[in-house]
């Protein structure tokens, strides 16, 4: 049972580029997330889904897209990077009906040139 | 619009000693509130919780206080120890909604020895 996991650890864009962050879990979770931390600013909501097919937008939406195509995977996608996006993000999932603990992963590193 | 204030930003303790953050909310609607623990190069990991139902939750050295009508809750940390320094966030959600929790920003807990 590996948990919540992320792909991948670290990654280095440069302004423009574009690039797909995996969130996979295996706990059959029904709701997983997308949060970015920054220094200072502790962990913000970028997007969710609760459920397989279902999006929302978070606090800090722009900039992302998201898709979850598969139950135990929620992808994060950045169509075109800004240093503003140089982040830690997190994915987090929860069981849903009536548990909603939440569960995160290791992290993305993400910097953005 | 900072909806969970967090306080101290950081925190030395001697060995020991009682560590306490506090955590302040707005939104009387909250009826969940999750206290994490993060480790540097880790994902938080989620220590302990309370409902508002009642005014006191103890695992082993943590224990949260929730004081509904002046709406914050603190964490305590019993018996400080080294492996407890780390960084801590507060954070409240909806729980029948599931959706995003809205984080503290975070306390950096250092305990010497």
């Amino acid at each position: 049972n590996a948990g919540v996991t992320q792909t991948p650890k670290f990654r280095v864009l440069k302004t423009g580029q574009s690039m797909t962050l995996l969130c996979a879990q295996d706990m059959n979770h029904e709701y997983m997330y997308w949060y970015r931390q920054d220094p200072g600013m502790g962990l913000r909501l970028i997007h969710y889904s609760v459920g397989e097919g279902t999006t929302a937008k978070g606090e800090v939406p722009d900039g992302y897209n998201v898709s979850r195509l598969k139950k135990q995977n929620f992808l994060l996608g950045l169509e075109s990077a800004a240093p503003s996006q140089t982040s830690v993000y997190f994915c987090a999932s929860s069981y849903g009906a009536g548990r909603y603990e939440q569960y995160f992963g290791p992290g993305t590193r993400l910097t953005v040139t | 619009q900072q909806q969970v204030k967090q306080s101290p930003q950081s925190l030395i303790v001697q060995k020991g000693g009682i560590s306490i953050i506090n955590c302040a909310y707005e939104n009387t609607a909250f009826d969940y509130f999750p206290w994490y623990q993060q480790f540097p190069g880790k994902g938080p990991a989620l220590l302990i919780a309370i409902r508002p139902d009642v005014s006191e939750k103890k695992e082993g050295r943590f224990t949260i206080s929730f004081n509904k009508s002046a709406k914050q809750f603190s964490l305590h940390i019993m018996d400080s120890q080294p492996g407890d320094s780390a960084t801590y966030f507060c954070a409240a959600s909806i729980w029948q909604a599931g959706t995003a929790l809205i984080f503290g920003k975070g306390t950096t807990l250092s305990v010497s020895s």
